[in-house]
């Protein structure tokens, strides 16, 4: 199995573009999370799916943020309009049960 | 919600020197995992272990729910075993809560 793939690896745009993070899950994993992680807050999850339905986006931290699970294979998360504060490295990871599975994580700066 | 705590937050070795890490938490829990985020920033699974004591290689962990803590034992360490360590919790009613990891450097 490739395990969680996750693109682009870096994203370096400027303030005020749209940006979207894409992931692919592992294959037969029923949930998925985004999460975010900086220095100085660590890892904070942002949002997750089970079985393509968003369960709990509390920690999406304003309206700029949205994702989308359009399908058991694919989802995106969208920044839109970017600000500086929001680089950070994103993770995504599924699930096939509680035991969650990390990919390679797209670090995204925004000047 | 429910609290983790690891300890120590920083630690440094000698490569070939053995190494416990801890992982307090304040509630009862479904599941555990340990994590190791390596210098790359790659977050690697190590251990699933809600309880009982599982072995890879020269790592190990054990989970004793009923006292709320877990330990990752890492012996004969190598400079690659540097990165920071997390363990994260599933309370049951949210996703996994994680700690804020302890920072490993191993030096040759």
């Amino acid at each position: 199995d490739a395990g969680v793939i996750q693109s682009p690896r870096h994203e370096v745009t400027e303030m005020g573009q749209e940006v979207t993070l894409r992931c692919k899950p592992i294959s037969g994993h029923n949930s998925l999370f985004w999460y975010r992680q900086t220095m100085m807050r660590g890892l904070e999850l942002l949002i997750y799916f089970n079985n393509n339905v968003p369960i709990d986006d509390s920690g999406m931290p304003e309206d700029r943020f949205s994702a989308k699970m359009p399908n058991a294979s694919f989802s995106t998360l969208k920044i839109q309009p970017s600000e500086p504060r929001d680089s950070a490295v994103y993770f995504c990871a599924s699930s096939p049960n509680n035991e969650q599975f990390f990919g390679p994580g797209t670090r995204l700066t925004v000047l | 919600g429910i609290q983790v705590e690891q300890s120590p937050p920083d630690l440094i070795l000698q490569e070939g020197a053995n190494s416990t890490l801890r992982c307090n938490f304040s509630d009862s829990v479904n599941n555990l995992q340990w994590f190791h985020q390596n210098p790359w920033g790659q977050l690697i699974n190590l251990f699933y272990i809600p309880s009982g004591t599982k072995q890879n290689g020269r790592l190990s962990a054990t989970t004793v729910a009923t006292e709320r803590y877990s330990l990752l034992y890492i012996s004969s360490s190598q400079t690659t075993d540097s990165g920071v360590y997390f363990c994260a919790v599933d309370p049951g009613n949210t996703p996994l809560v994680f700690g804020k990891g302890t920072r490993l450097s191993v030096i040759a």
